[in-house]
């Protein structure tokens, strides 16, 4: 498996608390992005990031923002959870000039 | 914009072929991809094709390729139990690395 690590892998939060999720990688790739996955939609691109500190807005970016301070972590916050955003989360990482993005297993967060 | 259509379900016996389809409508991809998605995990890549090719073939997989009627296949020989999952196609176009838009997945069953 590529070297990326998603954590937590689980997380139970209430409505309106802040949330942070975390994608470190150890492959020094360029390229990491935050993926949701909900049933019927596949996984829709929520942020992403060229470089550190450059980052840039996907399809389904309202209720996000991230960060990418150093080129092995890429954090993805909920500023204030909402029942919408109860989903699995992904991140991937790419180097760029490859043909493939690595996933990470995945973050189960469930908001009530 | 990109969207990316594949059908829900699909339920073969062991030892059939299968054929997952996949249609999407920007032409602009670069690289059409299929990851494959067990229980619980991450998405595993298995294949994918550039545009410019038609056909691609690795072991037990065949992906063809219509770029006129933007169309993707993947088809998987002597079909295993192990392959049951969801698999998912993607395309990408060549901007910020390997950014990837999904279709909403195709959950394989296969029977004994």
């Amino acid at each position: 498996d590529a070297g990326i690590t998603q954590s937590p892998r689980h997380k139970v939060t209430e409505t309106g608390t802040p949330v942070t999720l975390r994608c470190h990688q150890t492959e020094n790739h360029r390229y990491m992005y935050w993926y949701r996955q909900d049933p019927g939609h596949g996984l829709r691109l929520i942020h992403y990031s060229y470089g550190v500190k450059d980052t840039d807005k996907g399809e389904v970016s309202d209720g996000y923002s991230v960060s990418r301070s150093k080129t092995e972590d890429f954090l993805l916050t909920l500023e204030s959870a909402t029942s919408s955003q109860t989903s699995v989360y992904f991140c991937a990482i790419s180097s760029g000039g490859s043909t493939e993005a690595f996933f990470g297993q995945g973050t189960r967060l469930t908001v009530v | 914009g990109e969207d990316v259509e594949q059908s829900l379900f699909l339920s073969v016996r062991e030892g059939d072929s299968s054929v997952i389809n996949c249609t999407y409508t920007d032409s602009s991809s670069t690289y059409l991809y299929w990851y494959k998605q067990e229980p619980g995990a991450g998405l595993q890549l298995l294949t994918y094709i550039f545009s410019n090719m038609d056909m691609k073939q690795d072991q037990r997989l065949t992906v063809l390729l219509n770029k006129k009627d933007k169309h993707l296949s993947l088809r998987i020989a002597d079909t295993q139990t192990g392959d049951s999952a969801i698999y998912f196609c993607a395309e990408s176009i060549r901007n910020a690395g390997n950014m990837l838009t999904f279709g909403g997945g195709t959950r394989l069953m296969v029977k004994p």
